[in-house]
């Protein structure tokens, strides 16, 4: 089975500046798609970015960007120019390729953004 | 991306009656997902939404407790049946549209309080 790990509870960040959020992730797979989804409070889930396991390129999205290790197992977000809006939690996702869709979430960070 | 509508946003229900909540979606999906998210928590499934046939549950989730139909490919339902305050949670369904290339969508949930 697969499990996802965040080890950041809570984090904050000063508007405009960066952030990291960590994902740690354990699976015996060779090919699967990472996820981070962002939940705001009004509690839609909102795809924030998604790495396939078999691209060496890391994915951007705008101000969003992960760093894909494969061999550590990590799969951190990166914001950037970080928005009030941003304020939210984070989650982080995994989805083996055969797994039909279905989705393993880590235990998420709150993220705060601060004036 | 699909557009799904989740009814209701919010109940606040009696200890030992039933909720149905709706999951309608704009486009037809060949997989549809039940999640809970317990206060605070991350998201856990409770089941995949099979057209045609049973749902598939996952470990803790049982059929008398939580039936599910899916009479078509844009429509599913979920009953919290018997409830007690423990089932005080979000109620998030999940899409993952044709082509998606392993998207998944979500509702915006529903917000359920057990008295």
């Amino acid at each position: 089975a697969q499990t996802v790990t965040q080890s950041q509870p809570e984090m904050s960040v000063q508007e405009a500046e960066t952030v990291t959020l960590s994902c740690t992730y354990d699976t015996s797979e060779s090919n699967y798609y990472l996820f981070w989804y962002k939940q705001p409070p009004s509690r839609q889930m909102i795809l924030v970015i998604r790495q396939e396991a078999y691209k060496q390129q890391n994915a951007t999205e705008n101000r969003f960007s992960v760093n894909f290790q494969k061999a550590a197992k990590s799969f951190s977000l990166k914001i950037s120019d970080s928005q009030l809006g941003d304020t939210a939690m984070y989650f982080c996702a995994f989805m083996g390729h055969n797994a039909g869709n279905m989705l393993t979430f880590g235990g998420g960070t709150r993220l705060m953004v601060k004036p | 991306s699909a557009v799904i509508s989740q009814k209701p946003s919010r109940d606040i229900c009696q200890r030992g009656t039933s909720l149905t909540i709706q999951c309608q979606v704009d486009s037809q999906v060949t997989m549809m997902f039940w999640y809970r998210q317990q206060p605070g928590q991350s998201l856990t499934l409770i089941a995949t939404a099979n057209q045609g046939s049973e749902a598939t549950y996952e470990s803790g989730f049982v059929i008398d407790k939580f039936p599910i139909s899916r009479p078509n490919l844009t429509f599913s339902t979920l009953t919290v049946s018997n409830m007690s305050p423990e089932d005080s949670s979000i109620y998030l369904c999940s899409v993952g549209p044709r082509g998606s290339n392993e998207k998944l969508f979500f509702g915006s949930g529903t917000q359920l309080s057990v008295l």
